[in-house]
């Protein structure tokens, strides 16, 4: 089983639309969790830190699920900017410093 | 702010030559830097985490003495891919993490590496 999955897409969605996309991590002690954003052939940007009681920046919510050991991220009102691939991200600390990615979920806004 | 920057953003070189990326943190001091290789269509692997004043830590299955990681400062790492092979092209992406946080890691722009 992978560490974190994501359904790859793309979610093809109008503009203005509400789209939604989960993902599942395996490791249940897994400490942090974020969602990162990805242009073609650009760096990973960090679009918002998961915390536990879920939180909002705008149009974007996110939500963690401990029990059921997944992450969501909602995005209302869409705009043709935000046609990205979309990463889970997780940190397992417990010395691995590093962060274990989802492949992405690859979102395209459509006018 | 936390602002990443990775110096060349691309760079061609031909096969055995050695080739050096600089990572450095411009606002915040980073006793830990990451190396990512990331090939087309593929998710971020983690490389190597580098830490300020000691050796790098290797993933499994990376040669530590083809990549080379220096981490001399705390505002500076580099990589130097040894002997490049033309399988060595990716993009190669450095992240930093500020001492206080959530783990989360702010990255570099990439240095897009082909290897001819």
């Amino acid at each position: 089983r992978k560490e974190v999955e994501q359904d790859p897409g793309p979610f093809n969605v109008p503009e203005g639309a509400t789209v939604a996309f989960n993902c599942t991590y395996s490791n249940s002690a897994s400490q942090s969790f974020f969602w990162y954003r990805q242009d073609c052939r650009k760096e990973p940007k960090l679009l918002m830190s998961v915390y536990s009681s879920g939180n909002e920046d705008g149009r974007f919510t996110a939500q963690l699920n401990r029990a059921s050991q997944y992450i969501s991220l909602l995005i209302r009102d869409s705009k043709l900017s935000d046609s990205a691939t979309y990463l889970c991200v997780v940190y397992s600390g417990g010395g691995a410093d590093g962060l274990t990615f989802g492949k992405g979920t690859h979102l395209i806004i459509q006018p | 702010g936390a602002v990443v920057s990775q110096h060349p953003s691309w760079v061609i070189c031909k096969s055995g030559t050695s080739v050096k990326i600089e990572c450095r943190s411009l606002d915040f001091q980073a006793t830990t830097m990451f190396w990512y290789r990331q090939f087309p269509k593929q998710s971020l692997m983690l490389m190597a985490t580098s830490n300020e004043g000691s050796k790098a830590t290797y993933e499994q299955g990376v040669e530590k003495d083809k990549f080379l990681i220096n981490h001399a400062s705390l505002t500076l790492s580099t990589l130097t891919v040894t002997s490049a092979h033309p399988e060595d092209s990716s993009f190669y992406i450095c992240s930093a993490r500020r001492p206080q946080g959530f783990y989360e890691q702010y990255f570099g722009p990439g240095t897009r590496l082909t290897v001819t």
